[in-house]
């Protein structure tokens, strides 16, 4: 079945510093991505569509320029948080689309920022 | 708008009951959506779909149906078992997948 691997799983980063997560697809191509982000006890919150070869399209609110997202080839997105904060930490959980609606999601990072 | 989860109720059940999961959805424009079960620290697993031109689907030990009318989805396990526990969250898909609050499913022996 399709898999999609998420890296790294887990990281800690101090304030200020930009973290890089990774979301590849394993054994098909996805032209396009989704990153969510998730707090404790709460829904996934779609941050951003990311589309093969071009820009990303974010959600109302998300800020692009402190979430960059790279979508460079068909089986890897990245997204970078950049200059990291406290309330950013949280778990961010990517998702690439198969085609006729279908999604495989990825483990989840989950990022503490101190 | 769109369907955001601000806080996440949970749905005790007996183990070998069947459980029910409710789910209301905002967009009239969604023609699909999916049923997903998340274990803690873990991304979402896929549980069955359905489309907007059927009311009911069935799976191995699961069923959903969904009725346009209200904008409901539900989720109905049977036997409920240990292993269900975990948090369980609708998306409905248009051109993007958007969850919904989602329910903790506790199993009690």
């Amino acid at each position: 079945g399709a898999v999609v691997s998420q890296h790294p799983s887990w990281v800690i980063c101090k304030s200020g510093t930009s973290v890089k997560i990774e979301c590849r697809s394993l054994d098909f191509q996805a032209t396009t991505m989704f990153w969510y982000r998730q707090f404790p006890k709460q829904s996934l919150m779609l941050m951003a569509t990311s589309n093969e070869g071009s820009k990303a399209t974010y959600e109302q609110g998300v800020e692009k320029d402190k979430f960059l997202i790279n979508h460079a080839s068909l089986t890897l997105s990245t997204l970078t948080v950049t200059s990291a904060h406290p309330e950013d930490s949280s778990f961010y959980i990517c998702s690439a689309g198969q085609g006729k609606g279908g999604y495989t999601f990825g483990s989840g990072t989950r990022l503490t920022v101190v | 708008g769109e369907s955001v989860g601000l806080h996440l109720p949970t749905l005790s059940v007996q183990e070998g009951d069947n459980s029910i999961i409710n789910c209301a959805y905002s967009n009239s424009a969604s023609d699909y959506f999916i049923w997903y079960k998340q274990e803690s620290g873990k991304g979402p697993q896929f549980i069955i779909d359905i489309r907007s031109n059927m009311d009911k689907r069935q799976g191995q030990r699961v069923t959903v149906l969904l009725n346009k009318t209200v904008k409901h989805l539900s989720l109905q396990i049977a036997a409920t078992q240990p292993g269900d526990s975990a948090v369980y969250f609708c998306a409905e898909n248009t051109d993007k997948l958007i969850f919904g609050t989602g329910t903790r499913l506790q199993v009690f022996p």
